[in-house]
């Protein structure tokens, strides 16, 4: 079946960029997702289709996909963002939804 | 607005049975794909299944196919999944959550997400 693979843990200071990165086998051809949860809270769709945002979500969210890698990038990075984020797929080969193992992002 | 409201959940014995349930409103809840979604404490988001807009096409994760059964009702816009032998490793926060593809054989991504029901499995 087909993984995601995330880094458990990205931390970065207020104001700077945060990248998240998302692999897995030929991923590029595929449509990315991302997802953020906060603490106790339902996950929130973040980016979808590999880079566009749902509205309400701030343009410092942003996504790219290529080759064996996603990448989640958020600028300017809040403490608001502090939370975990997880990247998703479809793989038509197993016909399942796939979620990577998630990253939590701490704000230093 | 769009919302998902789970219920339901409880504790269980294993190898007992549970019925979740997800009541739908505002949107066409017959032209859209559903989800089930799981969260273990402290683990990460699990798939669990899906049943097309048109209920023709039903897909599980392997960790529960056999066990589980997700339905839906149309006509009430509710969606249910019937979990059987369950097992602690089942215990899980669960999550209705509708996909974003309309009126199509396709699986997009997963918006919005209801609050979600607690499954505590335990003796």
């Amino acid at each position: 079946s087909y993984v995601l693979t995330q880094p458990p843990s990205v931390s970065v200071a207020p104001g700077q960029t945060a990248r998240i990165t998302c692999g897995g086998n030929n991923i590029g051809s595929k449509s990315v997702h991302w997802y953020q949860q906060s603490p106790g809270q339902a996950p929130v769709l973040v980016v979808f289709d590999d880079s566009d945002r749902p509205s309400g979500i701030p343009e410092r969210f942003s996504g790219s996909n290529s080759g064996n890698t996603a990448t989640l990038t958020i600028n300017r990075v809040e403490a608001g963002d502090e939370a975990d984020y997880y990247c998703q797929v479809w793989d038509i080969s197993s016909d399942h939804v796939v979620f990577g193992g998630g990253t939590k992002l701490t704000v230093l | 607005q769009v919302q998902l409201v789970e219920s339901g959940g409880g504790v269980v014995q294993p190898g007992r049975s549970l019925r979740l349930s997800c009541a739908a409103s505002g949107f066409t809840f017959s032209s859209f794909t559903m989800h089930w979604v799981r969260q273990a404490p402290g683990k990460g988001l699990e798939w669990v299944a899906l049943i097309w807009y048109d209920g023709r096409k039903i897909y599980y994760a392997d960790s529960v196919k056999g066990r589980f059964t997700i339905s839906r009702d149309d006509s009430k816009s509710t969606l249910y999944l019937q979990m059987n032998s369950l097992r602690g490793e089942d215990t899980a926060v669960y999550y209705c959550v509708r996909d974003h593809s309309v009126g199509t054989a396709m699986v997009d991504w997963l918006d919005p997400w209801g609050q979600g029901s607690l499954v505590t499995v335990s003796s």
